[in-house]
């Protein structure tokens, strides 16, 4: 089944604590990009990547990492989290570089950072 | 820059209803626009796209929309409400059809009445 897989799905963490988002995708897609949603504020990218080796930031970066060294990975890393990241974060993939536009979503990963 | 307006964050219909959700953008050439629905503890999958063919666009579950460009409009209608309708839709513009310059509205909640 083609599917995009974050994990994990729920996490509470505390300030400064480092953590690692996982995103897997099988359906060899060339881009891959993350998003983090907040009420009333949409869809907001924080890093994409076109392929591998190859990421950039989007809209909101600060305080993220990322890393795409295989074509079906890319971790979102938050090297010391603080409250105000505390969202619901989405991966998602797209075919040749994101061209057309149609994503695929995995289902999101819930962080809460205390 | 482009940007997505959704008139109403929550719009409730009775069952069998019709369903009108608004999104007005703007854009500095002609855009690429997307319908996005999320269903409760998913991610998000995409309903229709318009990319400068047909104005009027169908999509998926009986969805459909229309491209007003006097109007600057992308509005999703269906004609009648289904329980299984009730989810959060969300209109997202691209100026040149690529992901990486998606750029999403707040959303908008649907909620359908028996």
């Amino acid at each position: 089944e083609a599917q995009v897989t974050q994990n994990p799905r729920y996490l509470i963490t505390v300030t400064g604590k480092k953590l690692t988002v996982t995103c897997s995708q099988n359906m060899n897609h060339e881009y891959m990009s993350w998003y983090r949603q907040d009420p009333g504020l949409g869809l907001r990218q924080i890093y994409y990547s076109m392929n591998v080796e190859v990421t950039d930031k989007g809209d909101v970066p600060e305080g993220y990492k990322v890393s795409r060294k295989e074509k079906r990975n890319f971790p979102l890393i938050l090297e010391s989290p603080s409250p105000n990241q505390t969202s619901l974060y989405f991966c998602a993939s797209s075919l040749a570089q994101g061209l057309g536009g149609e994503l695929f979503f995995g289902e999101g990963s819930r962080l809460t950072v205390l | 820059a482009q940007s997505v307006t959704q008139l109403g964050s929550h719009v409730s219909v009775s069952e069998g209803a019709l369903v009108l959700l608004r999104c007005n953008y703007s854009s500095s050439v002609p855009p690429y626009l997307f319908w996005y629905v999320q269903y409760p503890n998913q991610g998000l999958q995409l309903l229709l796209k318009y990319t400068s063919a047909a104005t009027l666009v169908k999509g998926i579950n009986g969805f459909e929309a229309e491209f007003k460009k006097s109007e600057t409009s992308f509005h999703l209608t269906k004609p009648s409400a289904h329980m299984s309708d009730a989810a959060e839709y969300f209109c997202a513009v691209s100026p040149s059809g690529s992901a990486r310059q998606l750029t999403f509205g707040s959303g908008t909640q649907l909620t359908v009445l028996p």
